[in-house]
């Protein structure tokens, strides 16, 4: 079983839908994150945490949300869907007690969202 | 602020050439990693390699080899002899050192490989 999963891997919805991806974690790592990739654009951040009661956003958290359930899961929401959030959605993970702690990221397989 | 560039939008090559992919980064940390990640067509990310700002030796794996060169601030990616499994985006990112922060990634480089 992956170390980070999430949920679902494909999904294609309705502009003005509510949708909510989900990303689980057995690796015990205190940081999560969300990552959204569009071709010729890389990685951007959404959204990150770094722990429970710790949530941050990152370069374009406009029109989602996230929720850390738990040091294992971090939700990545969007409340009324629009096309051009159609894009491949990552989660990841991090822990800042390695040594030597270089931010190293921990991905999941990505999540495909397309938004008619 | 820092920032990744990958100016090479996309790159095309026959089975056997040697490709260079560039990165070339800005950060006013003096410590700092550097990273490259694998994207093949099944779009999950793989990790290749990590590099610290104080370890300036260029890295050698298999048909892999990275070097890095602080003077010019860059990180660039060689595959000798390419293959067409390495096919693929591949993206340069750079984190600040036990900072709260994340992952910057450039925007990606896509290698193809013809047989």
């Amino acid at each position: 079983d992956a170390d980070v999963t999430q949920t679902p891997r494909n999904r294609i919805t309705k502009t003005g839908k509510r949708i909510m991806l989900e990303c689980s974690q057995t690796k015990g790592h205190d940081r999560m994150y969300w990552y959204r990739q569009d071709p010729g654009l890389g990685l951007r951040l959404i959204y990150y945490s770094f722990d429970v009661k710790d949530i941050n956003k990152g370069e374009i958290s406009d029109g989602y949300s996230v929720s850390r359930q738990a040091q294992a899961k971090f939700s990545l929401s969007l409340e009324s869907a629009i096309p051009n959030q159609t894009a491949l959605y990552f989660c990841a993970t991090s822990d800042p007690r390695a040594a030597p702690n270089t931010g190293e990221l921990f991905f999941g397989e990505g999540s495909r969202l397309t938004v008619l | 602020a820092q920032k990744v560039t990958q100016a090479q939008t996309e790159i095309s090559v026959v089975e056997k050439e040697d490709v260079t992919l560039d990165c070339v980064y800005e950060t006013r940390d003096t410590t700092y990693y550097l990273f490259w990640y694998k994207q093949p067509p099944s779009g999950e990310l793989v990790f290749l390699i990590r590099r610290n700002s104080f370890d300036e030796q260029n890295e050698i794996s298999g048909r892999y080899s990275w070097n890095f060169q602080k003077s010019t601030s860059s990180f660039n990616f060689t595959i000798t002899a390419s293959q067409v499994v390495d096919s693929a985006v591949y993206f340069c990112a750079l984190t600040r050192h036990q900072a709260g922060t994340a992952l910057i990634f450039g925007k990606g480089t896509t290698l193809s490989v013809s047989s």
